[in-house]
């Protein structure tokens, strides 16, 4: 099993909509959580930190439920430039956990 | 100000060959990690240092594989013997300091990578 899960997709949904992507883990002792964009041939960049408190970044919001080990993600009045892949990570110590990544294709 | 560098952007090996990969961190930050990325998978972690130390290389895949930060600021990756299943992406990222809980300071700022082809 891997350490973190989520749905490949692609997710192809039109400018506006709102989109909701998961992912799973499987270490308990996980103690950091991450959402990080990566655009086609290019490095991952931090979107935003995941806290059990839920939080928000405009049209972003993430969720943690540690008792299920899983994090959530919600993208609101998508835009085209939201068009990309989204990694989920974890991290026990140093080290980030990343999965597939889940890929979002935005159109007009 | 800078990022994360990376040299060469791209480099193309024959099995069998030494290739080193370069990683210059944003200047000041003490931890300095490598990834690699193979294709439709995510990034999987290789080996990170908190300054000249390299303080868990436990993602290193086999002894072919080595990297040092002599200085604390640049590091290098030297892979031996190189083989076809070596290729991918290699990203470097950086931090300010060791990943602590709740520690701010910690985030990953990636390069953008080095993308190594061996034939």
């Amino acid at each position: 099993r891997k350490e973190v899960e989520q749905d490949p997709g692609p997710f192809n949904v039109p400018e506006g909509a709102t989109v909701a992507f998961n992912c799973t883990y499987s270490n308990s002792a996980s103690q950091s959580f991450f959402w990080y964009r990566q655009d086609c041939r290019k490095e991952p960049k931090l979107l935003m930190s995941v806290y059990s408190s839920g939080n928000e970044d405009g049209r972003f919001t993430a969720q943690l439920n540690r008792a299920s080990q899983y994090i959530s993600l919600l993208i609101r009045d998508s835009k085209l430039s939201d068009s990309a892949t989204y990694l989920c990570v974890v991290s026990q110590f140093a080290a980030l956990i990343f999965g597939k990544g889940t890929t979002l294709s935005v159109s007009s | 100000g800078a990022g994360v560098s990376q040299t060469p952007s791209n480099k193309v090996t024959e099995k069998g060959k030494y290739v080193e990969l370069r990683c210059d961190p944003i200047s000041g930050h003490t931890a300095l990690y490598w990834y690699r990325q193979s294709l439709g998978q995510g990034p999987e972690f290789l080996i990170y240092f908190q300054g000249t130390g390299a303080a868990d290389d436990s993602g290193l895949p086999n002894d072919r594989f080595f990297a040092v930060r002599p200085e604390g600021s640049v590091s290098t990756l030297k892979i031996q013997r190189t083989e076809r299943g070596d290729s991918a992406v290699y990203l470097c990222a950086s931090s300010p300091d060791l990943r602590t809980s709740g520690n701010k300071r910690d985030t990953q700022y990636f390069g953008p990578g080095t993308r190594l082809t061996v034939l």
